[in-house]
């Protein structure tokens, strides 16, 4: 019954390959995110994704590409792997993406450590 | 650009201890924020969400409050325990609610 969850757990690949990693969250939420975890441990922002509207942050290469094939899924690709790509990467669902008056309170899958050699 | 700071970075304590965790902002115009526990190796829990609209919010031993106008959070922690120990970690929701993380802080309680 875990809320939302990521496949792999662990991700070692080589420099340049392509690689994804799955999100399913069975909240019934209508907004997923995902976030990477760097080596010092920092959290930032990669994208917020609803049925509606794809948000990115600026920094975020376009090697990365979230996709999303149902309302309970996003599944992140990467493509060319780079040394840097090196973190955890974390899943979060919520409830609504634009209201402000809505709990709007983010839940996290349990991270997808990735090692590129 | 929003940038969140935790204050200390670090922090030990003996058990029963209560402790007061500080998160600033730079932004006030915020959604939300959101306090979060991590343990090592794991995925965050969120402990507490404060909406922009209210000052505080209480859950069993936890106390966060919010003051928008001067950038600030604070998580309260009554009677410390140990199994307490973890990284805590403020978030701020903004555009796209969208969290802006600060660097967390470590703490340890010792039995």
């Amino acid at each position: 019954d875990t809320a939302v969850s990521q496949t792999p757990k662990y991700l070692v690949t080589q420099m340049g390959n392509d690689k994804s990693i799955k999100c399913e969250q069975n909240l019934g939420h209508d907004t997923m995110y995902w976030y990477k975890q760097d080596s010092k441990k920092f959290l930032k922002i990669m994208f917020s994704y609803n049925n509606k509207e794809l948000i990115i942050n600026e920094t975020v290469p376009n090697r990365f590409s979230p996709k999303s094939p149902d309302k309970a899924h996003l599944n992140l690709h990467i493509n060319s792997l780079e040394l840097g790509d090196s973190a955890v990467y974390f899943c979060a669902s919520s409830q609504d993406l634009f209201s402000r008056e809505l709990d709007n309170e983010q839940f996290f899958g349990p991270g997808t450590r990735l090692t590129v050699l | 650009k929003q940038e969140v700071t935790q204050i200390p970075a670090a922090l030990s304590v003996p058990e029963g201890e209560n402790l007061v965790l500080n998160c600033s902002f730079t932004d006030s115009a915020i959604y939300n924020l959101q306090w979060f526990r991590q343990d090592p190796g794991k995925g965050l829990t969120s402990l507490l969400l404060i909406q922009s609209s209210q000052r505080e919010q209480t859950s069993g031993r936890l106390n966060a409050s919010l003051d928008k106008s001067s950038g600030r959070s604070t998580l309260y922690i009554a009677a410390s325990q140990p199994g307490d120990s973890a990284t805590y970690l403020c978030a701020v929701g903004g555009a796209g609610n969208m969290l802006t993380f600060g660097g967390g802080t470590r703490l340890m309680v010792k039995p």
